[in-house]
């Protein structure tokens, strides 16, 4: 069965410092993988996506994620953070049309 | 372009009380489906629907029912509410194609007392 692990609940970070998230999957085949970002109170805004090809993806908000093959990971990551950016991060895994949702990873910035 | 509307925002029911929520999207989607989504367990699939008039169970189904008589709108009905159907619920729509991202409505937090 597939499955989407988010091994950090919450991450605090300051304002201006990288940032890494971290998505390991369990897919036989080559999965389609994605972030969503939700903002308090709101719904899940795509990040971006992975399906074949450069496995260093670009999405919005300066965000990027590199997918690994032999780690079954897919790591969101930013170069510096903002403090917008305070908000819970889903990885998911999707097959034929039905998503797989990691359990999310709440990040809080600091000034 | 609206993408998906779910409303209401807010609900609170009292135990046993039935209630739909509403669900519409006009990107002309094929598939939609409704999550729960509670602190610690992610988003977890109700039901969902690959065409109109054609529904199916997803990991979490009991308690709810769903139809698709229209594209465009996809209902979710709480038969009898229970204080476990506490829960913030989202719909989601996408194209019916491998890997086509979902559109999420902004969610309605049910509250069941």
């Amino acid at each position: 069965a597939q499955s989407v692990t988010q091994p950090d609940i919450h991450i605090t970070v300051s304002e201006g410092a990288s940032l890494e998230l971290r998505c390991n999957y369990s897919y036989g085949a080559t999965p389609y993988l994605f972030w969503y970002v939700q903002s308090p109170g709101q719904g899940l805004q795509l990040l971006l996506k992975y399906f074949s090809g450069d496995t260093l993806v670009q999405g919005i908000k300066g965000f990027e994620a590199e997918f690994k093959r032999s780690q079954s990971s897919f790591n969101l990551r930013k170069p510096s953070v903002h403090w917008s950016d305070a908000a819970e991060y889903f990885c998911a895994v999707i097959t034929g049309n039905q998503f797989y949702f990691g359990t999310g990873t709440s990040l809080t910035v600091i000034p | 372009n609206a993408g998906v509307t779910q409303t209401p925002k807010f609900q609170v029911l009292k135990t046993g009380q039935s209630m739909t929520l509403q669900c519409a999207q006009d990107m002309n989607h094929e598939y939609m489906s409704w999550y729960r989504q509670d602190p610690g367990m992610g988003l977890r699939l109700i039901h969902y629907s690959v065409g109109a008039g054609i529904t199916d169970q997803g990991e979490v189904p009991n308690g709810y029912n769903v139809s698709r008589s229209t594209t465009e709108d996809f209902p979710l009905r709480l038969l009898s509410a229970a204080p476990s159907q506490t829960s913030v619920y989202f719909c989601a729509s996408s194209y019916q194609r491998g890997g086509a991202e979902a559109f999420f409505g902004q969610g309605t937090r049910l509250t069941v007392v």
